[in-house]
């Protein structure tokens, strides 16, 4: 089946610096891949769409200066959160859209990102 | 604007009992809608879409079109329901994206 993983599962930086995440699609290739928010007890909140080989695509509200992604690969995008603050602290989670199929979505296990 | 809609944040029923957790959304054209599940300390999976008409593990979704409605039932609830449960619509003017409710928790008690 269509696997999607993260990294790192969770992460603890410092105010300031800056963290990335990685998604990848470990069995197959994805031209789009999404990256998603949620905070405790919430629903995910889609932040940008990926696309292999252009630039990400952002929901209204998202600073994309701040959230910078990278979709280099047909296998990999990254999301990094420049300059962290407490507030960034969320459950970061990617989807890659499947191989075959036009609807469905993978998840990937999420990241979870504590800005201290 | 597109909007999903789950009114209850939690569904607390006992196993063998009916459960139907409510899903309603606002969309001006035709949709695609989703039921995802997300399991304790597991990643969200689909477990069904409106044009499959099909029953996972039990469950089933009729799409109302009238109602606006995407609801999802199961006849005999077991434990292992015991999840979150996300409504999801994808639309035209959204293209690939998935537009999430707000979730409905299930707990399943024996």
């Amino acid at each position: 089946g269509a696997v999607v993983s993260q990294h790192p599962s969770w992460v603890i930086c410092k105010s300031g610096t800056s963290v990335k995440i990685e998604c990848r699609s470990l069995d197959f290739q994805a031209t789009t891949m999404f990256w998603y928010r949620q905070f405790p007890k919430q629903s995910l909140m889609l932040m940008a769409t990926s696309n292999e080989g252009s630039k990400a695509t952002y929901e209204q509200g998202v600073e994309k200066d701040k959230f910078l992604i990278n979709h280099a690969s047909l296998t990999l995008s990254t999301l990094t959160v420049t300059s962290a603050h407490p507030e960034d602290s969320s459950f970061y989670i990617c989807s890659a859209r499947g191989p075959r199929s036009s609807y469905e979505q993978y998840f990937g296990p999420g990241t979870r990102l504590t800005v201290t | 604007a597109q909007r999903v809609t789950q009114p209850e944040k939690l569904l607390s029923v006992f196993k063998g009992a009916p459960v139907e957790l409510k899903c309603n959304y606002s969309y001006s054209g035709s949709p695609e809608l989703f039921w995802y599940v997300q399991y304790s300390r597991q990643r969200l999976q689909l477990l069904l879409r409106h044009i499959s008409r099909e029953s996972i593990k039990g469950f089933t979704a009729d799409l109302n079109k009238g109602e606006t409605s995407f609801h999802l039932k199961k006849p005999f609830a077991q434990e292992e329901d015991s999840a979150m449960y996300y409504c999801a619509l994808r639309g035209g003017a959204a293209g690939n994206k998935l537009t999430f409710g707000g979730g409905t928790r299930v707990l399943v008690k024996p």
